[in-house]
């Protein structure tokens, strides 16, 4: 089993749809969570961390849930631009300087 | 800008030789790099761990003779390949950790050995 599961997608939704992402991770001792966006052919970039109480930025939001092992992302008002590889992301350690392990990413395109 | 910037960002060598992969972070020292390899379509997986001064630690089943790792200086991290093969060819990408711990990838490395 991946330590880090993805539904790789991918997810073709029409401009404007709300679009939601699911993560599941086998460390129960892991302890900090993102994430990162990655365009074809670049480097990823960080999204947003993900903290248990759940936290939004803009038209992103992502969840954790500690007890099932399991984070998700929520895309509303989806743009062309959030066409994209998302990774979850997953720390051994507290702070985002612990070694991380990617899943295999979940792709997505918005069509117009 | 970048903030960690990774060079050359892409290069072709014949198998059998070694490549250098450089990472050098700009506007901070970085504590510890990290080295990742991934495969087309494929996520990105550790390759080894890279603390100043000290080894490198490899993940299990990378080969450290191979993918020889050297941290000689806290703003630059080097990865060579050595003796490579046609398998070998991937996008390599390190990130590195100052004292915020915040992450800062380098702009990848894409390796094609023919």
């Amino acid at each position: 089993r991946k330590e880090v599961e993805q539904d790789p997608g991918p997810f073709n939704v029409p401009e404007g749809a709300t679009v939601a992402f699911n993560c599941t991770y086998s460390n129960s001792a892991s302890q900090s969570f993102f994430w990162y966006r990655q365009d074809c052919r670049k480097e990823p970039k960080l999204l947003m961390s993900v903290y248990s109480s759940g936290n939004e930025d803009g038209r992103f939001t992502a969840q954790l849930n500690r007890a099932s092992q399991y984070i998700s992302l929520l895309i509303r008002d989806s743009k062309l631009s959030d066409s994209a590889t998302y990774l979850c992301v997953v720390g051994r350690g507290p702070n985002a300087g612990n070694m991380l392990t990617f899943g295999g990413g979940t792709r997505l395109m918005v069509k117009p | 800008g970048a903030v960690v910037s990774q060079h050359p960002s892409r290069v072709i060598c014949k198998s059998g030789t070694s490549v250098k992969i450089e990472c050098r972070s700009l506007d901070f020292q970085a504590t510890t790099m990290f080295w990742y390899r991934q495969f087309p379509k494929q996520s990105l997986m550790l390759m080894a761990t890279s603390n100043e001064g000290s080894k490198a630690t490899y993940e299990q089943g990378v080969e450290k003779d191979k993918f020889l790792i050297n941290h000689a200086s806290l703003t630059l991290s080097t990865l060579t390949v050595t003796s490579a093969h046609p398998e070998d060819s991937s996008f390599y990408i390190c990130s590195a950790t100052g004292s915020g711990n915040t992450i800062y990838f380098g702009e990848g490395s894409w390796l094609t050995v023919v």
